[in-house]
């Protein structure tokens, strides 16, 4: 167990909606990382928070957006949603800012029909 | 961007095997991680390697951080049957840099 909760484990919703997707950091931690897993691929790196503020942007798509709340967890939301959005969406939490030393949340997986 | 080429993409092997892999970039990284995934779960840091040449063992598990600074290896050794799952690697730039990931190794121990 790596400290990291991540909730819903799954979420099956259609095309065209709206889900928002929650990560609770390890205790201590301040940046939170997320990263979406497609069949067979690798972890492409989304957006990052430290501290409540954005700190790195990767792939993350214009539909998708993120957040930090003062009690450092984060939410990933994603709108209209295609069905290449399905995939797993990880979260992980650092200690520093912009750490390579991350630890990674169960994951959610979503499922867009 | 940056670019992690790993293989093999898939491995089969028998229990008690030894299993080598490894992770190639177009650019050099500063710091060489490696991480396994369970199926279901998230990826675990096994190894981190922080300097050319560095060779780090954690168990049966030895990694080492490429002189050229653009590749890196993992070994197994006398592997068993938890050693299942998806090993991937990733390479850090710089200080405060993203992570890049390779796209995994799929690896099966027949028991």
């Amino acid at each position: 167990d790596s400290g990291v909760t991540q909730t819903p484990k799954h979420l099956i919703t259609a095309t065209g909606q709206r889900v928002t997707l929650r990560c609770s950091p390890r205790s201590g931690d301040l940046s939170v990382y997320w990263y979406q897993q497609s069949l067979d691929q690798g972890l492409q790196f989304l957006i990052q928070y430290y501290n409540g503020e954005e700190r790195a942007k990767g792939n993350i798509l214009e539909r998708f957006s993120a957040q930090q709340f003062p009690d450092l967890h984060s939410e990933l939301n994603l709108s209209s949603l295609e069905l290449g959005d399905s995939a797993l969406y990880f979260c992980a939490s650092s200690l520093r800012d912009r750490s390579y030393e991350q630890y990674f949340g169960p994951g959610t997986r979503l499922t867009v029909t | 961007g940056q670019q992690l080429n790993q293989s093999p993409q898939s491995m089969f092997i028998q229990e008690g095997e030894d299993v080598s892999m490894n992770c190639t970039s177009s650019s050099i990284f500063n710091t060489w991680l490696w991480y396994k995934q369970d199926p279901g779960e998230g990826p675990v840091l096994l190894i981190a390697l922080y300097k050319a040449g560095e060779l780090t063992s954690n168990g049966r598990l030895t990694a080492q951080f490429g002189i050229t600074r653009k590749d890196s290896f993992l070994n197994i050794s006398a592997s068993i049957p938890s050693d299942v799952g998806i090993y991937f690697c990733a390479g850090q730039l710089g200080s405060g840099s993203r992570l890049t990931f390779g796209e995994g190794t799929q690896l099966t121990v027949n028991p």
